[in-house]
């Protein structure tokens, strides 16, 4: 079992809708949790980080963590051509590392 | 805001070289990292450093060495390059955090390195 899951997609969304994106980690000491966007052939940019259960907000975007079920998930609303990319789960493990998944590549055709 | 250089954007290099590549940041961030992405695998850690002069392996440091002789830079040596060393590679530099620190890392641009 990899220790950052992810769906590697791609997701496609229409224009307008929501887009959902998740991911599962196994270390369940894991303490920080943080979403990357990454456009095709640039490096990885952060866009959000959660430490507590529950949702954090920001703009369009809302990340939900729930530490029991072991899962984090990244919401994108009002999707828009300019959000396709693909977008990195990464876990601040007990072993005081960040463990990133592979991604999932997002599609938001217009 | 925070900026990570490489040296390089591409780079095509033969098998049995010795390749450098070389990461500088400005935001005095005690933490660098380099990692290398390939399709399907996502980012690996290559190696790290929390301070200069020190120096950790990560999760795939197998051909690889590094150097921090400044804090602001970090450099990647590839002793002998293989085409199995073909990739994308990404520096990234943090702030010193705790275990419950939510500072990031910042990502250089990346080197796409071809060895032939």
């Amino acid at each position: 079992q990899k220790e950052v899951e992810q769906n590697s997609g791609p997701l496609s969304v229409p224009e307008g809708a929501i887009a959902s994106l998740n991911c599962t980690y196994s270390d369940r000491g894991s303490q920080s949790f943080f979403w990357y966007r990454q456009y095709s052939g640039k490096s990885p940019e952060l866009i959000m980080f959660i430490y507590s259960n529950g949702d954090k907000e920001d703009g369009r975007f809302t990340a939900q963590l729930n530490k029991a079920s072991q899962y984090v998930s990244l919401l994108i609303r009002d999707s828009q051509p300019s959000d396709s990319a693909t977008y990195l789960c990464a876990v601040y493990s007990s072993a005081s590392k960040i463990i990133f998944g592979s991604g999932t590549r997002l599609s938001i055709r217009p | 805001d925070v900026k990570v250089t490489q040296s390089s954007r591409y780079l095509v290099k033969r098998t049995g070289e010795k390749v450098f590549l070389e990461c500088v940041q400005d935001m005095d961030h005690e933490n660098m990292f380099w990692y290398r992405q390939d399709p399907g695998l996502g980012l690996r850690l290559i190696y790290f450093s929390y301070d200069v002069k020190m120096k950790e392996k990560g999760d795939i440091p197998e051909g690889y060495s590094v150097s921090r002789e400044k804090k602001e830079r970090f450099s990647l040596i590839l002793e002998s390059a293989s085409t199995n060393q073909t990739s994308m590679y990404l520096c990234a530099s943090s702030p010193a955090g705790g275990a419950t620190s939510t500072d990031t890392q910042y990502f250089g641009p990346g080197t796409r390195l071809t060895v032939l």
